[in-house]
């Protein structure tokens, strides 16, 4: 299995702020890697799909980067929307998730 | 809008076999180069991909936990089921059920989840 490492494991920030989440991969997926959001008691919700790629309807605050092994979800303007808690997929061979990012206030 | 409905028993014995059921609705529900896909997430904790179906029926498994599933494809009623034999207090989450576009991999419609708790 592939194993995705997210960091940090939780996040503080205020509306506004810039913040980054990175994910590392343990082998090249080339880019093959999706961001998820997802809220209490919600199913996850795609942001970001083959590294880079807005998914329709998410804010364009979002953008993604990234190849091979190292992989970042930025968020521009904080808004009070944003504090959810964050996964990365990839999609390279059998699907893994990292385990998480919580972006708290 | 797709939508997706997961149901199935909320409590299972252990060492049973749990099963739950997909419903597809909506627009693209029925056709075109998807995946049909099982993710579960325990209680706090993180993501995990369980197994997909094509529509043309071919399966795809978590290769550790690939000895006790079954995923079908009903597609005259448009939605899938799963089953997972010989359960234990370590299949106890909340099971989503999800749509992935073509071969890309990327879960783009999500159920809102059922918990199922394994237990006596």
């Amino acid at each position: 299995d592939i194993q995705l490492t997210q960091s940090p494991s939780s996040l503080a920030a205020s509306v506004g702020d810039r913040v980054t989440i990175s994910c590392r991969a343990s082998e090249s997926i080339s880019n093959y890697l999706n961001w998820y959001q997802q809220k209490p008691g919600k199913a996850p919700d795609l942001l970001i799909y083959g590294e880079s790629n807005l998914q329709s309807g998410v804010s364009s605050r979002f953008s993604g980067s990234g190849s091979g092994t190292n992989f970042t979800l930025t968020i521009n303007s904080l808004e009070p929307e944003d504090f959810a808690t964050y996964y990365c997929q990839q999609s390279y061979s059998s699907p893994t998730f990292g385990q998480g990012t919580k972006l708290e206030i | 809008q797709l939508q997706l409905q997961e149901s199935g028993p909320g409590l299972v014995q252990p060492s049973e076999t749990l099963s739950l059921s997909c419903a597809v609705s909506g627009d693209s529900g029925g056709s075109g180069s998807y995946y049909w896909v099982w993710i579960r997430q325990p209680p706090g904790k993180g993501l995990e991909w369980i197994g997909s179906i094509y529509h043309s029926g071919s399966t795809y498994y978590n290769p550790s936990l690939k000895s006790r599933l079954t995923i079908n494809l009903d597609t005259s009623k448009m939605q899938f089921s799963l089953k997972v034999s010989s359960v234990t207090a370590a299949d106890t989450a909340l099971y989503y059920c999800a749509r992935q576009k073509g071969w890309s991999g990327y879960y783009d419609y999500w159920g809102q989840g059922t918990l199922v708790t394994v237990s006596s």
